[in-house]
């Protein structure tokens, strides 16, 4: 499967700014990169999937205006909490979707916001 | 209800045993089935990938298998390590002529020595 790096893997932020975290496809062009959200002991929930050159598409519920999101390589796709608020506080991962249907996921990015 | 539902939620077992974690789903048509390990704070790592046509795919200790007739799948680990401590996701891909992966509720699995 592709390597994907993602960093970065922890950050601590003050309510009302923005955080930015990266994603990018190592070894292999990426048009569609997924961005997920995990809270504690639950599932990976997608929150939108990133398309190279063109805007993303949004899961039914998640904030577009809030959860940025930015494709504008092949090789990298970033993910913008702005104005964030505790609430916010999760583990996001993102993943790319290789050849032969192999769907590799980022290390994840904890996101704590006081 | 969950369309992919896992199960036991949590499993404690000594190291050098072994253990089958049970994932049943309800979803379909579907195009693989996939296996992942995920340790605290990281990303998940995929363990197997099995098509609809596939019974069984091993990756060393982890031994995967797949009834589509009754959606069923299991993950078979053998002489557990104290690595293996994760939690382990049952995740459907739905073939609806686009990929859209559906996850389970996980099985947290704790070695102990």
């Amino acid at each position: 499967g592709a390597v994907v790096s993602q960093h970065p893997s922890w950050v601590i932020c003050k309510s009302g700014t923005s955080v930015k975290i990266e994603c990018r496809s190592l070894d292999f062009q990426a048009t569609t990169m997924f961005w997920y959200r995990q809270f504690p002991k639950q599932s990976l929930m997608l929150m939108a999937t990133s398309n190279e050159g063109s805007k993303a598409t949004y899961e039914q519920g998640v904030e577009k205006d809030k959860f940025l999101i930015n494709h504008a390589s092949l090789t990298l796709s970033t993910l913008t909490v702005t104005s964030a608020h505790p609430e916010d506080s999760s583990f996001y991962i993102c993943s790319v979707e290789g050849l032969n249907y192999g769907y590799t996921f980022g290390s994840g990015t904890r996101l704590t916001v006081v | 209800k969950n369309q992919v539902e896992q199960s036991p939620q949590s499993l404690i077992i000594l190291e050098g045993k072994n253990c089958t974690l049970q994932c049943n789903y309800t979803v379909s048509p579907f195009s693989n089935l996939r296996w992942y390990k995920q340790d605290t704070g990281r990303g998940p790592v995929s363990l197997t990938i099995m098509t609809f046509s596939e019974n069984t795919k091993s990756n060393g200790r982890y031994t995967a298998t797949l009834d589509a007739d009754t959606k069923q799948s299991s993950l078979h680990i053998t002489a557990s390590q104290l690595s293996d401590s994760a939690s382990y996701i049952c995740v459907v891909n739905l073939n609806t002529g686009f990929q859209k992966l559906v996850f389970g509720t996980g099985t947290r699995l704790l070695v102990s020595p």
